[in-house]
């Protein structure tokens, strides 16, 4: 069976203290990992896929990164605003395409 | 492109009562889902459809939970009779693997459900 298990669960972090974010995946083959941030009343919203291992996606101060059996969300100097739930989510190869199992997420908050 | 739009925001309902759910892909995209959130189980995948076609229903939790896609811009998830339990955020997401997309799925705004 899919599984993808993110870690921790919450992070609090001081302004400008850079971390990361873990996601743990057991596929029977990876078609793709998806990252996403999902704010308080709100539909999650896309960041990065990953394809391959050793693969590596920027965008400001995320980058996102990708291994055989796990991913991280590195953030580097965060600010108050980038509190937010970060969801996982992969796309095995043996689904109907299209279909991702995510993962619970991980809920972070940056205190000024 | 406006997003996915969901209707309605907010829906407060009785027990027994027939509740209706509305969602309007983003335009060209060919998949869609409904999810379930809540605190306790987290985002919960219901049905899924490719081009209006019901593929997998296998998280519907049970008869009362229907969904229909009758054309490429429209989907209804329906409870009918609804219960406390059904409380949740219902999210509707699309997406596609053409034109460079590669089924990142992008959400509407959910629409909020209460059960009394």
């Amino acid at each position: 069976e899919d599984q993808v298990t993110q870690s921790p669960e919450a992070l609090r972090l001081q302004e400008g203290e850079s971390s990361s974010l873990n996601c743990s995946y057991t596929v029977s083959g990876l078609r793709g990992l998806f990252w996403y941030r999902q704010d308080p009343g709100k539909g999650p919203e896309f960041l990065f896929t990953l394809y391959s291992a050793g693969e590596e996606k920027e965008k400001e101060r995320l980058k996102a990164t990708l291994t055989k059996k796990e991913s991280f969300l590195h953030i580097t100097a965060p600010k108050p605003e980038d509190s937010a739930t970060y969801l996982c989510a992969v796309r095995p190869q043996n689904t109907n395409a299209g279909k991702s199992t995510f993962g619970d997420g991980t809920t972070l908050t940056v205190k000024p | 492109d406006a997003g996915v739009i969901q209707s309605p925001r907010h829906e407060v309902t009785e027990m027994g009562q027939e509740v209706t759910l509305r969602c309007k892909p983003i335009s060209g995209h060919d998949y869609l889902f409904w999810y379930r959130q809540t605190m306790m189980r987290g985002l919960e995948l219901l049905i899924y459809f490719n081009n209006n076609v019901p593929i997998d229903d296998s998280g519907m939790p049970e008869d009362r939970f229907s969904a229909k896609m009758p054309n490429a811009s429209f989907s209804t998830l329906k409870i009918q009779p609804s219960e406390p339990r059904d409380s949740a955020v219902y999210f509707c997401a699309s997406s596609t693997h053409r034109r460079s997309s590669s089924y990142e799925q992008y959400f509407g705004p959910g629409t909020r459900l209460t059960v009394t």
